[in-house]
């Protein structure tokens, strides 16, 4: 079956200071969702990707989905400590990365 | 205000008890997915309905059971089958889910915080 997996597990940044978090699927995927989940919260939807090699952005957010649909990237520039959560990516098949943990010092 | 509401937020049960876990959205969505969460390893689907009076058995499904007899509900029955009950679990609900193809954005509930003890 479709195996993803994300990493890093877990990233600490300075305020300011970039972040990136990757995830790979071992199968082609239709489409890539990305997903943000506050501490105590739930998971919120952030964007969907559907074609390959596609790039969105969303203020400080890019997002990108390989050439071979069977990757994905979420960038933040710029880090402000209201992106402090964890991040997942969703796969067509229903199947979540484990998440990125990203805490941001001020 | 449109939304997907699960009750109660925290639960707590002794061993060998079942217990339901209620989900409930005014979305008119036809899919409804349910979701265990464990600290370090996702979300990991339970069960999911792409139609009313139909479900679909997910990764671990063993030990809980669903059902779908309203648009609007998809309750959660943990069983005491289930030995390792302890978990976040959330509700979710998106337009559509085919299987195949494309899926939809999915809307989350605030979720259940179970413990069994």
């Amino acid at each position: 079956g479709q195996q993803v997996m994300q990493i890093p597990q877990y990233q600490h940044v300075q305020e300011g200071e970039d972040f990136t978090t990757y995830c790979n699927s071992s199968t082609t995927l239709s489409n890539i969702q990305w997903y943000k989940q506050r501490p105590g919260g739930h998971p919120v939807f952030l964007i969907q990707l559907v074609k390959s090699g596609e790039v969105k952005k969303q203020k400080r957010l890019t997002f990108q989905f390989g050439e071979a649909k069977k990757n994905s990237s979420l960038h933040i520039t710029a880090t402000q400590t209201t992106d402090v959560g964890t991040y997942f990516c969703g796969t067509d098949k229903l199947i979540f990365g484990t998440g990125t943990r990203l805490q941001v010092f001020p | 205000d449109g939304g997907i509401t699960q009750s109660p937020k925290y639960l707590f049960r002794k061993e060998g008890q079942n217990v339901t876990l209620s989900c409930e959205q005014n979305l008119n969505h036809d899919a409804m997915y349910w979701y265990r969460q464990d600290p370090g390893q996702g979300l990991r689907l339970i069960y999911y309905s792409q139609i009313v009076n139909d479900f679909q058995k997910g990764d671990i499904a063993e030990g809980y059971s669903v059902s779908r007899e309203k648009k609007e509900s998809f309750p959660l029955t943990v069983t005491s089958a289930q030995k390792n009950p302890t978990a976040f679990y959330l509700c979710a609900s998106s337009f559509f889910y085919s299987g195949t193809g494309i899926t939809y954005e999915q809307y989350f509930g605030p979720g259940t915080r179970l413990t069994v003890t």
